[in-house]
């Protein structure tokens, strides 16, 4: 029983259009993130968000925005995508002051 | 079943010396790849280490060095002659193969503090 679940698991769709990742976890709300996998394996983070404060790394392009619709979810909005968005996305989340973190299984994205 | 299970949520180590972080793993998969990552404070995910599972040989980068034991399902971390500058979470991770999807999974990490 996966405690962050993203969907959908690959994402094939082309140049310009809009799409969605979902996350959502069931561990009570905390901090959540949303990292970006490169080729190198490196992964970026690119958002992380409290349910007070939303962090987002200076160096993503504003085409990308973290969407909350309640506590449980933390969605990724990517509009006019690009070739250069094809990466694994993950969701994560941290549980309160604890050190252990839990990871969606990554989303494929792959711009056409 | 957890597909990745780390039982050390935080490890101290004094500085110069060696470190062990255990990871252990579950997969049905014949073919698939061991990861393992760094995350200092800044919160990127930073790769150190990259093991597969037809690999023979133990993978080795710089300091650190996977142990991978095929049989026992472990991937584990050595880090050799620890710097302050390694204290961070330390990830790790599983991508199975096609036949299961290349599935990703992490676990849950372990905090290494090394102390001066």
């Amino acid at each position: 029983d996966t405690a962050v679940s993203q969907t959908p698991k690959y994402l094939v769709t082309q140049m310009g259009n809009d799409k969605s990742i979902k996350c959502e976890q069931n561990l009570g709300h905390d901090t959540m993130y949303w990292y970006k996998q490169d080729s190198k394996k490196f992964l970026k983070i690119m958002f992380s968000y409290n349910n007070k404060e939303l962090i987002i790394n200076e160096t993503v392009p504003n085409r990308f925005s973290p969407k909350s619709p309640d506590k449980a979810h933390l969605n990724l909005h990517i509009n006019s995508l690009e070739l250069g968005d094809s990466a694994v996305y993950f969701c994560a989340k941290k549980v309160g002051q604890g050190v252990e973190a839990f990871f969606g299984q990554g989303t494929r994205l792959t711009v056409v | 079943a957890q597909k990745i299970t780390q039982t050390q949520p935080g490890m101290f180590v004094q500085e110069k010396e060696a470190v062990t972080l255990d990871c252990t793993y579950d997969t049905s998969d014949q073919s698939y790849g061991l990861f393992w990552y760094k995350q200092p404070s800044s919160g990127e995910m930073i790769f150190l280490i990259y093991q597969g599972s037809y690999d023979e040989q133990n993978a080795t980068e710089g300091r650190y060095s996977l142990n991978f034991q095929k049989a026992r399902k472990s991937a584990n971390l050595v880090i050799s002659a620890s710097q302050l500058g390694d204290s961070a979470m330390y990830f790790c991770a599983m991508r199975e193969g096609p036949n299961t999807g290349n599935q990703f999974y992490f676990g849950t990490g372990t905090s290494l503090t090394v102390i001066p």
